[in-house]
């Protein structure tokens, strides 16, 4: 499993885009990057997930450089619900366990 | 949009009682996974489960634990005798077939209280 890095936390105003980076080094050639979302007292929530380039879907886009040993999560005019915990996790899919790190702690303010 | 379901959301149960959590994963699902997350500290995995047998477990999902699919919807974890330390949120997670790459999908979990 690709061990991930990522800052233990973030402010953002409400409004900006937040970009988080995640760095994984050691990630395999079959790895795919996801990306979670938790709030607290609720379960982890899949945001995105990618293997190259560029994924973008209604909530987020990942950008996966061509060395692919970094990655990283833009989340485009956050709000104070956005305020949560964000997991970059890299594996290969997400068929077998999935490896949680402490995460990235966002908080959005006004 | 189709959800994991979870029950009950808060158990408190006596130190050495047995407990069984409950979950109803998403309808068309085939693999199934068990998460806690002590408070405070990281989402830990426990166990997998797929065609009605284990596919993997951690060493934390010793004697004491077990898993069940009953029937075609509910999916269980069982904790025999409870400890202190197996006071934490308990996730169920599933996952559709297809490519490895499918997202697994979590309910909002179980507070277990251990007295």
């Amino acid at each position: 499993l690709a061990k991930t890095t990522q800052p233990i936390s973030m402010d953002s105003y409400e409004g900006q885009e937040v970009n988080i980076t995640c760095s994984h080094n050691n990630i395999a050639t079959n790895d795919y990057i996801t990306w979670y979302q938790q709030f607290p007292s609720q379960g982890p929530r899949f945001i995105i997930q990618g293997y190259k380039t560029k994924v973008t879907n209604e909530v987020a886009s990942l950008f996966i450089p061509a060395d692919r040993k970094s990655s990283t999560l833009s989340l485009p005019r956050v709000s104070l619900s956005d305020t949560a915990v964000y997991y970059c996790l890299g594996g290969p899919g997400t068929a077998s366990k999935l490896t949680f790190g402490t995460g990235t702690r966002l908080q959005v303010t006004l | 949009e189709p959800e994991v379901t979870q029950t009950p959301s808060h158990q408190v149960t006596q130190m050495g009682q047995e407990v069984i959590l409950r979950c109803v994963p998403i309808s068309n699902h085939l693999y199934f996974y068990w998460y806690r997350q002590i408070l405070g500290q990281k989402v830990e995995f426990l166990v997998s489960f797929y065609n009605n047998e284990i596919s993997e477990k951690s060493e934390i999902f010793d004697d004491q634990f077990s898993v069940e699919r009953p029937d075609g919807s509910n999916f269980t974890l069982k904790i025999r005798s409870t400890k202190l330390e197996d006071s934490a949120m308990y996730f169920c997670a599933s996952r559709n077939r297809g490519a490895d790459n499918q997202p697994q999908h979590f309910g909002d979990g179980t507070r277990l209280s251990i007295l």
